[in-house]
């Protein structure tokens, strides 16, 4: 049973522009989500976390948005450069527990 | 700070052979977890270490897959005997609690199962 949903498989953004990324989850339990970035022959890479008693979270050009009610969130990437090409996953968990349930990603490529 | 290292990065097997991976975490870290990601899909926890004890092993196979962390440091993943659906990149990560935000992974070993 996927818990946490990417639906957008990819994503093809200008360089300069802003890059949406969303994410879906299920479970009401999980209060702690992460977006993971990854390059290729990589492991994936902390990128920022968002804690359920905020609803934005700010580091740098990413920022991430958190929507209880619509167990929604987003990454957003301002401005988008071609360093930022990658696979985005996000993962969720509950604060006191350790498993991370994943997205399936988001592939995102950024053209010069 | 050295990452946390795999071995072999790639794995080219036929089914019914056995295959063996490696893992050597972030030094410190009495955390370990590995995890199977099949293309197209997210990671999945297989196992997780607290020093030397299993965590969790609730998605491990384990009519084909072990694992052990015999000294509490380096780790080992098993299949045998290996299927094709097992076909995928073996990601082995590290923290430092278990409980922490922030799980450190290493480059994986991508199998492929002919």
């Amino acid at each position: 049973d996927q818990q946490v949903k990417q639906n957008s498989p990819s994503l093809s953004v200008q360089e300069g522009r802003i890059s949406i990324l969303n994410c879906d989850y299920t479970n009401s339990m999980f209060d702690y989500f992460l977006w993971y970035k990854k390059y290729p022959a990589e492991g994936p890479t902390f990128l920022i976390s968002i804690s359920s008693i905020k609803d934005k979270n700010e580091d740098g050009r990413f920022t991430v948005f958190l929507n209880k009610s619509a167990k929604h969130l987003s990454l957003h990437i301002v401005p988008s450069q071609p360093g930022d090409s990658a696979v985005y996953f996000c993962a969720a968990k509950r604060s006191n527990d350790y498993k991370l349930s994943f997205g399936a990603g988001t592939t995102v490529t950024v053209r010069a | 700070e050295a990452g946390v290292a795999q071995s072999p990065r790639y794995k080219i097997i036929e089914k019914r052979q056995s295959v063996a991976f490696w893992c050597n975490p972030i030094s410190g870290h009495a955390t370990l977890y590995w995890y199977q990601q099949i293309l197209g899909q997210g990671p999945k926890l297989l196992i997780q270490f607290q020093n030397n004890g299993v965590v969790d092993d609730s998605q491990l196979p384990k009519d084909r897959f072990s694992a052990e962390r015999l000294k509490g440091v380096d780790s080992t993943l098993k299949i045998q005997p290996a299927k094709l659906e097992d076909s995928a990149v073996y990601l082995c990560a590290s923290s430092l609690v278990p409980q922490s935000e922030t799980q450190y992974f290493g480059p994986g070993t991508r199998l492929l199962v002919l």
